[in-house]
């Protein structure tokens, strides 16, 4: 079936250094891509949605410019975490919807900022 | 957007059948009803979507009344590893709708 796969799966960082997350629709081309945090024991969070070649929509509350997200292909989206800090460790997830409405999701990238 | 509201919580014990019902009041014409499954740390893994009256794969049953307002995720005979968090969805299925998540059911399973 569809796989969407993210990279890193985890990653540690210093405070103050950006971070990078890819997503990429494997098999399938993804019109929409959404990007996700989670917290420990809680829902995910619906942070933006991007259309490929054109802005993200940020949900009300994310910083833009804190959490910036280029989708540069129809397989490929990616969410750079700008200056860490040690509040931005989370659980972060994307998904990926194809052109016939189906959506997947990836199996997450656990960022730790130290 | 349709908001979901279901249990917080739930228990069962291996081999049960389990019921997890979510209402969704303002769902709309176009919109699928959609249910996940996460284990800690990893991505939600589909389970199953329906319309409306009864949808049944190889893992669950998913059972709509006519007016959609509400619909039942049915496991038949759990065992401990259906131990999860699980999320029912309104899913608007355009090729750009969000999906919105609401807070989940965490099941345990005991043994």
């Amino acid at each position: 079936g569809a796989v969407v796969s993210q990279h890193p799966s985890w990653v540690i960082c210093k405070s103050g250094t950006s971070v990078k997350i890819e997503c990429r629709s494997l098999d399938f081309q993804a019109t929409t891509m959404f990007w996700y945090r989670q917290f420990p024991k809680q829902s995910l969070m619906l942070m933006a949605t991007s259309n490929e070649g054109s802005k993200a929509t940020y949900e009300q509350g994310v910083e833009k410019d804190k959490f910036l997200i280029n989708h540069a292909s129809l397989t490929l989206s990616t969410l750079t975490v700008t200056s860490a800090h040690p509040e931005d460790s989370s659980f972060y997830i994307c998904s990926a919807r194809g052109f016939s409405g189906e959506l997947f999701f990836g199996e997450g990238s656990r960022l730790t900022v130290l | 957007l349709a908001k979901t509201t279901q249990p917080i919580s739930m228990d069962s014990y291996e081999g049960q059948e389990v019921n997890i019902t979510c209402s969704h009041n303002n769902i709309a014409t176009n919109d699928y009803i959609t249910w996940y499954q996460q284990f800690p740390s990893q991505g939600p893994r589909f389970i199953i979507q329906g319309y409306k009256t009864k949808v049944k794969n190889e893992v669950a049953s998913l059972f709509i009344p006519a007016d959609r307002k509400s619909s039942t995720l049915s496991l038949p005979r759990v065992s401990l590893s259906d131990t999860a968090v699980y999320y029912c969805l309104v899913d608007p299925t355009s090729n750009t709708g969000k999906l919105i998540f609401g807070q989940g059911t965490t099941l345990q399973v005991k043994p």
